[in-house]
């Protein structure tokens, strides 16, 4: 079993639409949690981080569950500029050792 | 202004040959890695640092060296002996000794390709 499982797509969306992302991470001492945004052939960027309950940033949305190890992105009203790969990235406990990349979950929304 | 570089964006290299990718930057940044990244694939780590003269292996260190003789910069070596050295690399930084916790700042990678 993968340390964090993602998706991988490709979620083809109408403009407008609502799409959300499901992230699985394995280990239960985890204890923070990213979003990161990859375009084709470019370096991640950071979207959201997720450290609690969940966070909402605008369009965006991220929700953490804990109890079951999973977090999601919600993207609300998607852009075509929304097209990308979402990366899921955890923090399993602390060093740099410990900081996993989900493989990514492509996202191209569509006019 | 302030930011991760990398350099050069693409580079071919030859089977046999040592390569060296260079990532600087100005960020003022104690941590720096260096990730590998793979089609279809999410990012693995190779090498870090914590401060100068310090670093340790990650996941995928075999085939790799680094150095760390300045704050500002973290050279990766992609050796010959690195048996599948195709792929997209990435540097990244982050501002405290805390590691994991604060955010990652990427560079813009370098895509190397063996002949």
């Amino acid at each position: 079993r993968k340390e964090v499982e993602q998706d991988p797509g490709p979620f083809n969306v109408p403009e407008g639409a609502t799409v959300a992302f499901n992230c699985t991470y394995s280990n239960s001492a985890s204890q923070s949690f990213f979003w990161y945004r990859q375009d084709c052939r470019k370096e991640p960027k950071l979207l959201m981080s997720v450290y609690s309950s969940g966070n909402e940033d605008g369009r965006f949305t991220a929700q953490l569950n804990r109890a079951s190890q999973y977090i999601s992105l919600l993207i609300r009203d998607s852009k075509l500029s929304d097209s990308a790969t979402y990366l899921c990235v955890v923090n399993m406990g602390g060093s740099a050792r410990q900081l996993t990349f989900g493989s990514g979950t492509q996202l191209t929304v569509l006019p | 202004d302030g930011g991760i570089t990398q350099s050069p964006k693409y580079l071919f290299r030859k089977e046999g040959q040592n390569v060296t990718l260079s990532c600087e930057q100005n960020l003022n940044h104690d941590a720096m890695y260096w990730y590998r990244q793979d089609p279809g694939q999410g990012l693995r780590l190779i090498y870090y640092s914590q401060i100068v003269n310090d670093f340790q292996k990650g996941d995928i260190a075999e085939g790799y060296s680094v150095s760390r003789e300045k704050k500002e910069s973290f050279p990766l070596t992609v050796t010959s002996a690195q048996k599948n050295p195709t792929a997209f690399y990435l540097c990244a930084s982050t501002p405290v000794h805390r590691l994991g916790t604060d955010t990652q700042y990427f560079g813009p990678g370098t895509r190397l390709t063996v002949l």
